[in-house]
């Protein structure tokens, strides 16, 4: 079974529509993340989560939030969605002891 | 924001070649991840390093960490076609909380 799972794998919307996507781990890590990638470029990360309580912002947070439901859960939303997120959205996750992290498999997301 | 230099962007090699790609930065990290990435999956973690001059290897694959620790190399032996996909650098500067700062990638062709 996967560590890391991400859901839906693949999600077409429209304009102006909420979408959630979602994380769960079973690997028991404090730490974890949302990252988004775009083509010919790398992953820039979005948000990250210490713990429960704990959520801050990355590089590019705008039009996006998140939820930390429970240790190993970690949701993202877009209140709104525009073309311009069109993208792969990938969760990952860490450990407090080392700096590795570990992702999902990733979500395909269209706006149209 | 912090910026890695990824290159080669992408490399056509005949199988058994060696490959060599690295990432530099102006700026200092105290950790350099090197990720795998296949289509339509996430990255995976191949070599961890955590100290200036650090030289680790994974199989085929070896990676070393800069000596002014703003700089990271890759190397894959005897290249095979498995090999085929995109190679991520990753650095991380805080103390492991942050997210990653990801290199644009390198993308590996292998020509039968």
């Amino acid at each position: 079974d996967a560590d890391v799972t991400q859901t839906p794998r693949n999600r077409i919307t429209k304009t102006g529509k909420r979408i959630m996507l979602e994380c769960s781990q079973t690997k028991g890590h404090d730490r974890m993340y949302w990252y988004r990638q775009d083509p010919g470029l790398g992953l820039r990360l979005i948000y990250y989560s210490f713990d429960v309580k704990d959520i801050n912002k990355g590089e590019i947070s705008d039009g996006y939030s998140v939820s930390r439901q429970a240790q190993a859960k970690f949701s993202l939303s877009l209140e709104s969605a525009i073309p311009n997120q069109t993208a792969l959205y990938f969760c990952a996750t860490g450990r407090g002891d080392n700096n590795e992290q570990f992702f999902g498999p990733g979500t395909r997301l269209t706006v149209l | 924001g912090q910026q890695l230099n990824q290159s080669p962007q992408s490399m056509f090699i005949q199988e058994g070649e060696d490959v060599s790609m690295n990432c530099t930065s102006s700026s200092i990290f105290n950790t350099w991840l090197w990720y795998k990435q296949d289509p339509g999956e996430g990255p995976v973690l191949l070599i961890a390093l955590y100290k200036a001059g650090e030289l680790t290897s994974n199989g085929r694959l070896t990676a070393q960490f800069g000596i002014t620790r703003k700089d990271s190399f890759l190397n894959i032996s005897a290249s095979i076609p498995s090999d085929v996909g995109i190679y991520f650098c990753a650095g991380l500067s805080g103390g492991g909380a942050d997210g990653l700062t990801f290199g644009k990638g390198t993308h590996l062709i292998i020509q039968p």
